[in-house]
């Protein structure tokens, strides 16, 4: 079972780019990487998944080396709207599902 | 992705009493859970929920305690059974496909406070 490791918190200001980096080192050959994004009182939202290299979508790129040992969120240009909590995952293989299990996240405060 | 609502929304029950929750989707999907979450935590994952099995508990949950039902591919029932103050926290839902790589879509939560 692939345990994942987050910083606890990160600060940051309106308009930058802010990197979360996430370590998964057990990580199973057919495990994919997904990222969840949780807002008080509402449930976890999904924002993007992959397997290796580089995924981008319109809210966020992920980034994973090539040892897929750990993969990195990047939210361009943050807003105070991003201000939450953000779960890194692993698992979910195609056709063998696995169970997740949420780590404790990275609570994201960005400041005006 | 899948539009799931739970009800209620929120409660407020006397111990030694039971609350059902309901998750219903917009969908059919293969795959649902149960996750606790108590405030300011991370999600504890109670158990998975397959159409037409009996659902698999987490260490740690039984079913007489919180028993679940799935009758069909778009609903499920979560029972928490003899509530005891400890028992307050947000339950979720959240459902996923095997035939995808294993992302979640989550309803909004029932907030659960037990007196």
């Amino acid at each position: 079972l692939a345990k994942t490791t987050q910083p606890i918190s990160m600060d940051s200001y309106e308009g930058q780019e802010v990197n979360i980096t996430c370590s998964h080192n057990n990580i199973a050959t057919n495990d994919y990487i997904t990222w969840y994004q949780q807002f008080p009182s509402q449930g976890p939202r999904f924002i993007i998944q992959g397997y290796k290299t580089k995924v981008t979508n319109e809210v966020a790129s992920l980034f994973i080396p090539a040892d897929r040992k750990s993969s990195t969120l990047s939210l361009p240009r943050v807003s105070l709207s991003d201000t939450a909590v953000y779960y890194c995952l692993v698992g979910g293989a195609l056709y063998n599902f696995n169970k997740f299990y949420f780590g404790s996240g990275t609570k994201l405060n960005v400041k005006p | 992705s899948a539009v799931i609502s739970q009800k209620p929304s929120r409660d407020i029950c006397q111990r030694g009493t039971s609350l059902t929750i309901q998750c219903q989707v917009d969908s059919q999907v293969t795959m649902m859970f149960w996750y606790r979450q108590q405030p300011g935590q991370s999600l504890t994952l109670i158990a998975t929920a397959n159409q037409g099995s009996e659902a698999t508990y987490e260490s740690g949950f039984v079913i007489d305690k919180f028993p679940i039902s799935r009758p069909n591919l778009t609903f499920s029932t979560l029972t928490v059974s003899n509530m005891s103050p400890e028992d307050s926290s947000i339950y979720l839902c959240s459902v996923a496909q095997t035939s995808g790589r294993g992302e979640q879509y989550f309803g909004p939560g029932t907030r659960l406070t037990v007196t």
